[in-house]
């Protein structure tokens, strides 16, 4: 079993839906991030989290440590949030190593 | 600033030849790291560094080395490729996080490597 796990792997929408993405993982952790990899396959650092909930934009991410859980949020979503979300956890502070999700794929349709 | 800058974007290699995957931050990153990603599988860690002169293996560095003489440079070389190293290859640096400091990975654009 994945130390990440991501849900749902694909996901379609409606321009304009509220999107929601789960990661869950098994393992004690100091942070979590939220990667978003573009269809040309770049790749931008979305959010860092230890404790709580961040918005930037029409993105939002909550973490629960004690169920071992976050979420990310797309509200009113655009076409141009289609990308693959990839979550991925870090294991203690001052070590950098990261585990990841294997994503998932959002298509928004217009 | 440039940010992470890889090269190639692009490489076919036969079996059994060598090459160097290049990566380069101009933001005085002490971490540096090398990524695969292959299809249904998650990024995997190949080797890392917290700093010029040291090195550290990740989950999957068979097949791999890499050298750190340079804060800026993190070279990452296939002695002997073999087809199961086609992937595509992702570098990254950020700052050396601590108790209370979390920092952003960054990301180069990644080389795509086929080994015939």
């Amino acid at each position: 079993k994945n130390e990440v796990e991501q849900s749902p792997q694909n996901l379609t929408a409606q321009e304009g839906e509220f999107i929601t993405i789960n990661c869950s993982y098994s393992v004690g952790i100091s942070a979590l991030h939220w990667l978003q990899q573009h269809p040309g396959g770049g790749i931008v650092s979305l959010f860092m989290l230890s404790s709580g909930k961040k918005k930037h934009g029409r993105l939002i991410a909550t973490i629960n440590i004690q169920e071992k859980h976050s979420s990310l949020h797309i509200t009113a979503s655009h076409p141009r949030d289609s990308a693959v979300y990839i979550c991925a956890v870090r294991r203690s502070f001052g070590n950098e190593k990261l585990t990841f999700g294997t994503g998932t794929r959002l298509t928004i349709i217009p | 600033n440039a940010g992470v800058t890889q090269t190639p974007k692009f490489q076919v290699l036969k079996t059994g030849q060598s090459m160097t995957l290049q990566c380069a931050q101009d933001m005085n990153h002490e971490y540096m790291s090398w990524y695969r990603q292959d299809p249904g599988m998650g990024l995997r860690l190949i080797h890392y560094s917290v700093g010029a002169g040291i090195t550290d293996q990740g989950e999957v560095p068979n097949g791999y080395n890499v050298s750190r003489s340079t804060t800026e440079d993190f070279p990452l070389r296939l002695l002997s490729a073999a087809p199961s190293q086609t992937s595509v290859y992702f570098c990254a640096s950020s700052y050396k996080g601590s108790a209370v400091a979390l920092h952003p990975l960054h990301f180069g654009n990644g080389t795509r490597l086929t080994v015939t």
